[in-house]
């Protein structure tokens, strides 16, 4: 049963330092998303990468928020300084396919962050 | 730019049909509609997804009218488990635009 995972499933920190949080997409898919969640914002797309390459970050604050896939089977989402205000669930997600660009997402089971 | 809006909630009886609403007005003609589950502590779970007029699988139907403004989610006969939030999606990757919609928490009753 194939399936997104996610490390760590929960963060604990303190304002100012810095978190790094991991996603193993689906093997086979070639496009992942970062999502994040908050009780009032909702779900937030943040970035996502297409063959490994960034596709689209705007939803992501560029002075503290940074995500890299260093191969196929590792995307990474860090932020450096951490704030309070970054405190929410953040969700990666994968989705086969080359030419239909409007594939099912499969999300994994999110990375719970809390900044002191 | 594509923006959605749903009902924040909606209740409903075991045994029910469940019918949510998704306005997108501005949608795109590169646009599709997604509609996904989300149950507590879980990410969310694709549900149904469609271009024009009905779409239906094992588990809901999706109706579109001609305009393509709405989209109208349909749960047949809803049971306990049901109870979820539902989220509407527009979009395409191909010009990288994805709109979620703030989610529809729908709660359903014995």
């Amino acid at each position: 049963d194939a399936r997104v995972t996610q490390t760590p499933r929960h963060k604990v920190t303190e304002m100012g330092q810095e978190v790094t949080m991991r996603c193993q997409p689906i093997l086979g898919h070639n496009t992942v998303f970062w999502y994040r969640q908050t009780m009032m914002q909702g779900l937030e797309l943040l970035a996502y990468f297409r063959n490994r390459a960034p596709l689209d970050d705007s939803g992501m604050p560029k002075d503290r928020f940074s995500a890299e896939m260093p191969d196929a089977t590792l995307a990474t989402l860090k932020i450096q300084p951490s704030e309070p205000r970054d405190s929410a669930v953040y969700f990666c997600a994968s989705a086969p396919g080359e030419g239909n660009f409007y594939n099912e997402q499969f999300f994994g089971p999110g990375t719970r962050l809390t900044v002191l | 730019l594509a923006k959605t809006t749903q009902p924040i909630s909606m209740d409903s009886y075991e045994g029910q049909e469940v019918n949510i609403t998704c306005s997108h007005n501005n949608i795109a003609t590169n646009d599709y509609i997604t509609w996904y589950q989300q149950f507590p502590s879980q990410g969310p779970r694709f549900i149904i997804q469609g271009y024009k007029t009905k779409v239906t699988n094992e588990v809901a139907s999706l109706f579109i009218p001609a305009d393509r403004k709405s989209s109208t989610l349909s749960l047949p006969r809803v049971s306990l488990s049901d109870t979820a939030v539902y989220y509407c999606l527009v979009g395409a990757y191909s010009n990288y635009q994805l709109i979620w919609g703030a989610g529809t928490k729908l709660i359903i009753k014995p």
